[in-house]
């Protein structure tokens, strides 16, 4: 079965600070995983995939198959980082469901 | 280019009664896939077509859902009759037929709830 485990619902840090969601999951197979982010009153878009290793809007976030994590990183937060982060996990053959964990609020203070 | 749409964007509606929502994916996405967030939970997915077929629907909860997309077009998800724990958000996303790995791109949402 695939789980997606985001440990944290709420996350506040100052603005500069620098800011890791937490992102852990299961599956047996090969795994594709994503960051999606939900600004207020906006749609949920894609943030970052892992297969094209790009850093957006700062941040980043790399694949550990040895701990299965896939924590998204910002050395420096921004207040309009504020939004809801999920990580989510797909198949890399298979099924093209995307499986989410609960999502993590991060909250940047001014 | 217009991006994926959903109609109603709220619902309220009874225990009991029948509910519709629909999805415009973007055009040309052959791939339309059903998601919901209830509330304090993940989003999870329910259904997956690619264009009129149904490709992946383990993720429906029961029978009261009934998904449909004619014509490969747009498609409806019916609840029937709605029960309180079907209150939630309900996604569309799309993306090209492209062995389905391309980015799904999601629609606002329509907020779903039963009293």
């Amino acid at each position: 079965a695939q789980r997606v485990t985001q440990p944290e619902k709420l996350l506040s840090v100052f603005k500069g600070a620098p800011v890791e969601l937490k992102c852990n999951y299961s599956y047996s197979g090969s795994p594709e995983l994503f960051w999606y982010v939900q600004y207020s009153r906006q749609r949920l878009q894609l943030l970052l995939r892992h297969i094209s290793r790009e850093s957006i809007k700062g941040f980043t976030a790399d694949l550990n198959k040895g701990e299965t994590s896939f924590h998204l990183k910002k050395p420096f937060a921004q207040e309009e980082d504020s939004a809801m982060y999920y990580c989510a996990l797909r198949a890399i053959q298979g099924a093209q469901k995307l499986v989410f964990g609960q999502g993590t609020r991060l909250t940047i203070n001014p | 280019e217009a991006g994926v749409t959903q109609f109603p964007s709220h619902s309220v509606i009874e225990k009991g009664q029948t509910v519709t929502l629909r999805c415009d994916p973007i055009s040309g996405h052959d791939n339309l896939y059903w998601y919901r967030r209830v509330m304090g939970k993940e989003i999870k997915f329910l259904l997956h077509f690619v264009k009129e077929s149904k490709q992946d629907e383990s993720g429906m909860p029961n029978n009261r859902f009934l998904a449909e997309r004619t014509g490969g077009t747009y498609s409806t998800l019916k609840v029937q009759p709605a029960e309180l724990e079907d209150s939630g958000v309900y996604f569309c996303a799309s993306s090209p037929l492209d062995g389905g790995r391309d980015e799904q791109y999601f629609g606002p949402g329509t907020r779903l709830t039963v009293t």
